[in-house]
């Protein structure tokens, strides 16, 4: 069956511009999480959905960040006014259901460059 | 704050060789531990968890990690490592929000 996939798989962009990620779960998935990995550091989470409730927004780094999931499925991670600093891989999960002993299947990841 | 720690950054191993990465958290409720791995070019992956009970679970291609509560560690081993397990490997202590270490790389020569 189809994984998690993201688009677009490489971004480039000025900074000041505006940049929206995408991630499509796998089907019937109802958790999906957003995280970032810069060079040489972990896996930095950054927000989290569980099926129709409200998500946690706790790692999210400045209001610039933002994400919606529509319809429970597709998310979109979006970052208004890119600085050099957002340079990063960003990495979406999603799981079957939301849980600390749940499996994350991940993405391949959007590779993100602010010049 | 929950917060985890990888102690190796970089690996190099022959092949053959034993393999332990060490990994410690900090966090005083319950937690679920894992280990994740990323192979050159491919998504992150499960590799093995644990919840409860035996506090040596087995995972995928021989790996193997041990739970040790009071030292707040979830280390994880290999017996003897092949060039295939090259690779970045994290350790994932979760308690609601996920928390990852930063990385461990090894690379294996043949």
């Amino acid at each position: 069956g189809a994984g998690v996939s993201q688009s677009p798989s490489n971004k480039v962009t000025e900074k000041g511009k505006d940049v929206e990620l995408r991630c499509d779960p796998i089907s019937g998935h109802t958790a999906l999480y957003w995280y970032r990995q810069s060079l040489g550091q972990g896996l930095e989470f950054l927000i989290y959905f569980q099926g129709n409730s409200a998500p946690d927004k706790s790692g999210l780094p400045s209001d610039r960040f933002s994400a919606e999931r529509t319809g429970g499925s597709v998310s979109t991670l979006t970052i208004q006014r890119t600085q050099q600093e957002d340079s990063a891989v960003y990495l979406c999960a999603s799981s079957w259901v939301a849980g600390d002993y749940n499996e994350q299947f991940f993405g391949p990841g959007t590779r993100l460059t602010v010049l | 704050a929950q917060s985890v720690s990888q102690h190796n950054h970089h690996v190099i191993l022959s092949e053959a060789a034993s393999l332990e990465l060490g990994c410690n958290y900090s966090y005083g409720g319950t937690v679920n531990l894992f280990w994740y791995v990323q192979y050159p070019g491919q998504h992150l992956q499960l590799l093995l968890k644990y919840f409860s009970g035996d506090p040596l679970v087995k995972g995928i291609k021989g790996f193997e990690a041990e739970f040790i509560k009071s030292k707040f560690s979830f280390n994880l081993r290999k017996p003897s490592v092949q060039w295939s397990d090259t690779a970045e490997y994290f350790c994932a202590p979760r308690s609601y929000i996920p928390t990852f270490g930063r990385g461990t790389s090894l690379i294996v020569h043949p």
